[in-house]
């Protein structure tokens, strides 16, 4: 079965701007789960949701958002983009919350500029 | 707040040695825990769940409750292990993942 898509895989926007990033997870998952990823802070947890509802949120300002469609797809957005958004956005999804683990994509690059 | 911690952010070990890479973790409830490795070029995979108490690749890990670590353990590496191994927690009711910072093993020939 096809895995997870994240789109598009490349991204390059100017501060200030914002940006749309999307997910479609594996058929039948319920849970999706978005993380930064940068060098220098590793992978950090954005947010996740499960059956369109946020269920947890990361450390992270109000600019990131997201939401989940009733068909599972999610979008995160970020406004008012800086330069430190520069990173790959991973998203990553589960059948029931986390249960049997997390199925990553393979990430939309953000470049800032 | 829950924190995955990796000692070692590289590792290099010779073909056919032992390896163990260390996760320690800080959490007051009851956890699930994850190894995912990416390989070159590859997106992030699920090697070992701590519940499945399987061996993948070779690799096993034994949660340890009392010295809160799960370290990732392969008795002879390969080269093909060389790749970024990462160690994750879900709290009970799966609210996304806490992830290590990551160790890069590299396999030696």
């Amino acid at each position: 079965k096809a895995g997870v898509t994240q789109t598009p895989r490349y991204l390059i926007k100017t501060r200030g701007q914002q940006v749309t990033l999307s997910c479609s997870p594996i058929s039948g998952h319920r849970s999706v789960s978005w993380y930064q990823q940068t060098p220098g802070q590793g992978l950090q947890f954005l947010f996740e949701y499960f059956s369109e509802t946020q269920r947890n949120k990361g450390n992270f300002p109000g600019r990131f958002s997201g939401r989940q469609f009733s068909n599972s797809r999610s979008e995160m957005n970020v406004s008012t983009l800086e330069l430190g958004d520069s990173a790959l956005y991973l998203c990553a999804s589960s059948w029931d919350r986390g249960a049997g683990g997390y199925t990553f994509g393979s990430g939309t690059r953000l470049t800032v500029v | 707040a829950q924190r995955v911690t990796q000692p070692e952010k590289l590792l290099s070990v010779f073909k056919g040695a032992p390896v163990e890479l260390k996760c320690n973790y800080s959490y007051s409830g009851s956890p699930e825990l994850f190894w995912y490795v990416q390989y070159s070029r590859q997106r992030l995979q699920l090697l070992l769940r701590h519940i499945s108490r399987e061996s993948i690749k070779g690799f096993t890990a034994d949660l340890n409750k009392g010295e809160t670590s799960f370290h990732l353990k392969k008795p002879f590496a390969q080269e093909e292990d060389s790749a970024m191994y990462y160690c994750a927690l879900a709290k009970g009711g799966a609210d996304g993942l806490t992830f290590g910072k990551g160790t890069h093993l590299i396999i030696q020939p």
